[in-house]
This record gives structure tokens, C-alpha cells and sequence, in this order.
């Protein structure tokens, strides 16, 4: 099947820094991929739908200005979080999928925390 | 999209066939039901997906009445290393993508 891959798979980093999450198609092309995130014992909870050559569009509730999205190219969308704070910490996932009627395939997920 | 409602937990034994099912009242005509398993740190992955009827893979059965307003997952013969937590979900994939909503998934834990 398909595959889709984050990077890292996890991450530690000071309150304050900026923290960038990778998300790559590696076996086809995706001009739309989504972020979302999970908090500990919680479902996910869907961010953004990142289109590629466009801006992304955000879910209510969420800071555009916090969580950059950058889709590059047909196979790499980008997470940035910026001034990450303690409450940032969560599982970050990125999915996308071959066409609109096609299953979505999940990366692995990116565990963030801000210490 | 349609909202779903799933059981919060279940518990099995090894070696059990376990029914999961999902409530979607509202589903509309375009919406196909899709289900996830998630282990613990890990991204959701596919296990099948179905519009009506019976879908039948190697890992599971999804079985869909006529009205669609609600789904059962079938998961034959269930091990320890099918704990996990599984979504169901519905969602009109014909509008050019596949945004998914997740709803709160049932916990699954199966003992020895």
C-alpha cells in the first residue's frame, strides 16, 4: 500500500522555539494532505487540510499563525509550530491519500514536546 | 459530514470473532463508511472501507444493512495484538478529497 512518512517521529524542544514537522508521500503524489493532532487518550482531531501551490485551510479554533503549513510540492507538506508552548505537546499526524476516492494512509505521527 | 456514535470500549477474548458498530443516522447518499485501527503512538491504518451491502479483506468484514444508518466491523478469531482503538467513519470522498473526521473510536482490548 501506499506510504506516507513523518519526520521525527519525535521531538523535544525548548518553550518558545519553532519546531517544523515533515509529512511526505513516498510512493505518490498528494495535492492535498491533511495534519492532525492527539492529545493523550483522545481521538484525533483534524487542523488543516494543506493544499499544494495554496494556502492551507484551517478548522476553527486553530491559529493559522501557530501552525504553518508549507505544500511545497505534490509530495511534501510541512508543519511548522512556532513559539511552541508546554500546551503545544500532543501527536502531531499527517495523512493523505492517491485521488479523492482513494483510502487516506496515515504517517506515523510525530510526538512533540515543549519543555 | 455525518457524525457517528460508537461504543466507548469493548473487551474480547483471544481467539473471538468481535462485532464493532458504528450509528450514522444521518449519512448521506455520497458518504462511504470507513474504518481505522490505531495503536497506541502510532497513525491510524486503513482496514476497509464499504457503501453498501458486504465488504469482505483478509483482515475483517464490514457489514452494511440497506438503510446505511448503521455499520458493524467483524474482526474473526481477534488476538492480543488487536487491541487497539478503532474509528469509524463516514465522508463523501467525491468532493476531491479525503478529509476525515474523526469521532471519539471504540477501545479494544482483548485478553489472553
Amino acid at each position: 500500500g501506499a506510504v506516507v512518512s513523518q519526520h521525527p517521529s519525535w521531538v523535544i524542544c525548548k518553550s518558545g522555539t519553532s519546531v517544523k514537522i515533515e509529512c511526505r508521500s513516498l510512493d505518490f503524489q498528494a495535492t492535498t494532505m491533511f495534519w492532525y493532532r492527539q492529545f493523550p487518550k483522545q481521538s484525533l482531531m483534524l487542523m488543516a487540510t494543506s493544499n499544494e501551490g495554496s494556502k492551507a485551510t484551517y478548522e476553527q479554533g486553530v491559529e493559522k499563525d501557530k501552525f504553518l503549513i508549507n505544500h511545497a510540492s505534490l509530495t511534501l507538506s510541512t508543519l511548522t509550530v512556532t513559539s511552541a508552548h508546554p500546551e503545544d505537546s500532543s501527536f502531531y499526524i499527517c495523512s493523505a491519500s492517491r485521488d479523492s476516492r482513494a483510502e487516506a494512509f496515515f504517517g506515523q505521527g510525530t510526538r512533540l514536546t515543549v519543555v | 459530514l455525518a457524525k457517528t456514535t460508537q461504543p466507548i470500549s469493548m473487551d474480547s477474548y483471544e481467539g473471538q470473532e468481535v462485532n464493532i458498530t458504528c450509528s450514522h443516522n444521518n449519512i448521506a447518499t455520497n458518504d462511504y463508511i470507513t474504518w481505522y485501527q490505531q495503536f497506541p503512538s502510532q497513525g491510524p491504518r486503513f482496514i476497509i472501507q464499504g457503501y453498501k451491502t458486504k465488504v469482505t479483506n483478509e483482515v475483517a468484514s464490514l457489514f452494511i444493512p440497506a438503510d446505511r444508518k448503521s455499520s458493524t466491523l467483524s474482526l474473526p478469531r481477534v488476538s492480543l495484538s488487536d487491541t487497539a482503538v478503532y474509528y469509524c467513519l463516514v465522508g463523501d470522498y467525491s468532493g476531491g478529497y479525503n478529509k476525515l473526521i474523526f469521532g471519539a473510536g471504540t477501545r479494544l482490548a482483548v485478553h489472553p
